[in-house]
């Protein structure tokens, strides 16, 4: 059962460029959604982080907005760097379970 | 990320016992050991809170873990599969309200010939 999900599996962009990464959800229950962002060899790292409570949170370049009626989200990434090269993972959780993890975005921002 | 530091960093396995160790320099209370398969998410397998295992995801019966202080973590493995293959990571988090923060180690490699 695939509570969360995102799309697109692979996404491209160009340098500048603003990166849109979708994720859904199942659980009307989930209220915590963390994105994290994870580099070839290393661990998964929070990027950002958003609360039901609230529809859009920024820091920087990145923007989650939460849309709770439709249970969907979406990272935007402005002005993306080649560092941004990486795959991002849309999570969610509530109360009572442990967070469960989207199948990922791989993201590549090429010069 | 030295504050989660995992050993070994690659493990490379016929049909053996090994174990993976884990130890968090951060104070937290909860910490996890997750599965990450080629081209997967992270999977959820083991947490403990205060070195009492609370929650234990369906995972093969010869994984094993065990957590001798709330810092340190192992994960003792007996007759891997080829199917264990993959990077198994350690988090933790500052306790278990389950909408925290996890912070990850840097995994080990588990490759099973």
């Amino acid at each position: 059962q695939q509570q969360v999900r995102q799309s697109p599996q692979s996404l491209t962009v160009w340098e500048g460029e603003t990166a849109i990464l979708n994720c859904s959800y199942e659980d009307s229950t989930f209220n915590y959604f963390p994105w994290y962002q994870q580099f070839p060899g290393e661990g998964p790292a929070l990027l950002i982080s958003i609360r039901s409570v609230s529809d859009k949170k920024e820091d920087g370049r990145f923007t989650i907005f939460f849309n709770k009626r439709e249970k969907k989200l979406s990272l935007h990434i402005t002005d993306s760097q080649p560092g941004d090269s990486a795959t991002y993972f849309c999570a969610a959780s509530n109360n009572n379970n442990a967070p469960r993890f989207g199948a990922g975005t791989k993201l590549s921002v090429k010069p | 990320n030295t504050k989660i530091t995992q050993s070994p960093r690659y493990l490379i396995l016929g049909r053996a016992n090994k174990s993976l160790e884990c130890e968090q320099h951060l104070g937290h209370n909860a910490m996890y050991w997750y599965k990450q398969s080629a081209e997967k998410p992270p999977e959820l397998m083991f947490l403990y809170n205060l070195k009492q295992l609370i929650r234990n995801e369906t995972v093969p019966s010869r994984f094993i873990p065990e957590c001798p202080d709330s810092s340190k973590l192992l994960l003792h493995i007996s007759a891997v599969d080829p199917e264990d293959s993959a990077v198994y990571f350690c988090a933790s988090s500052p306790g278990t309200g389950w909408n925290e923060r996890l912070f990850f180690g840097h995994g080990t490699k588990l490759s099973v010939l």
